[in-house]
């Protein structure tokens, strides 16, 4: 079946960088836009960052625009998140998630990761 | 485009008819998602396009709307509906997010 798994997160001091993993399996990953959301403790859901098919195109938000980098690479299936000059803020659980369509960055999220949590604390 | 939900939680029965709503900061057309998240779970994509339910969705949900304005109605409360939703436009990037509404057991 479809299935996302991401890795990475962890405790991290302010200004310290951090780098979150997100592997696909069960669809043809090259074929689909991957986003990351994240949500802090109690929040609501906070869109980050969407990588196009082949890497051609990045987004984000502006709260992480400059310090999050999303990458990512088909031949292993896995979309990344690198996380520079990380804040108390950025805690959060991140999830990434699949588009819906195919060769489409839509932003509608079909398929979820069980999330990673990253804190950020001195 | 901030997206703006109401009410932010919303207490009801087994049985109840419940209807949440959304609202978006410009026009939308009808780019507007809905998601339902459980505690300790990753969120699940309930309705697409305002209307369109998703695989396996119950049939008891329903979305509506168009332009700025858009409802998600649950017909006939059941147990496992007791969760926060969200509504989400893909009008154009960022695809941001409502804040949430909280629907629990009266």
């Amino acid at each position: 079946q479809v299935q996302l798994v991401e890795s990475g997160g962890g405790v991290v001091q302010p200004g310290r960088s951090l780098r979150l993993s997100c592997a696909g399996s069960g669809f043809t990953f090259s074929g689909f836009g991957m986003h990351w959301v994240r949500q802090a403790p109690g929040k609501g859901l906070e869109w980050v960052a969407v990588i196009s098919t082949g890497g051609r195109f990045e987004f984000y938000a502006d709260s992480v625009k400059g310090r999050l980098t999303i990458s990512r690479d088909d031949s292993k299936d896995t979309v990344y998140l690198q996380m520079n000059s990380l804040r108390v803020e950025d805690t959060a659980v991140y999830y990434c998630a699949k588009d819906v369509f195919s060769g489409y960055d839509s932003g509608t999220l079909d398929t979820w990761g069980q999330g990673t949590v990253v804190t950020v604390s001195s | 485009i901030q997206m703006t939900q109401s009410p932010s939680s919303l207490s009801a029965s087994i049985g109840d008819t419940v209807t949440i709503t959304c609202r978006a900061s410009q026009s939308i057309s009808t780019y507007l998602n809905w998601y339902q998240q459980k505690p300790g779970t990753a969120p699940r994509l309930l309705v697409s396009a305002a209307s369109s339910l998703q695989s396996g969705v119950p049939s008891r949900f329903s979305g509506g709307g168009s332009g700025s304005d858009f409802t998600l109605t649950i017909n006939n409360v059941e147990p496992e509906d007791f969760a926060t939703y969200y509504c989400q436009h893909t009008y154009s990037p960022p695809p941001t997010f409502g804040q949430g509404t909280r629907l629990e057991i009266k």
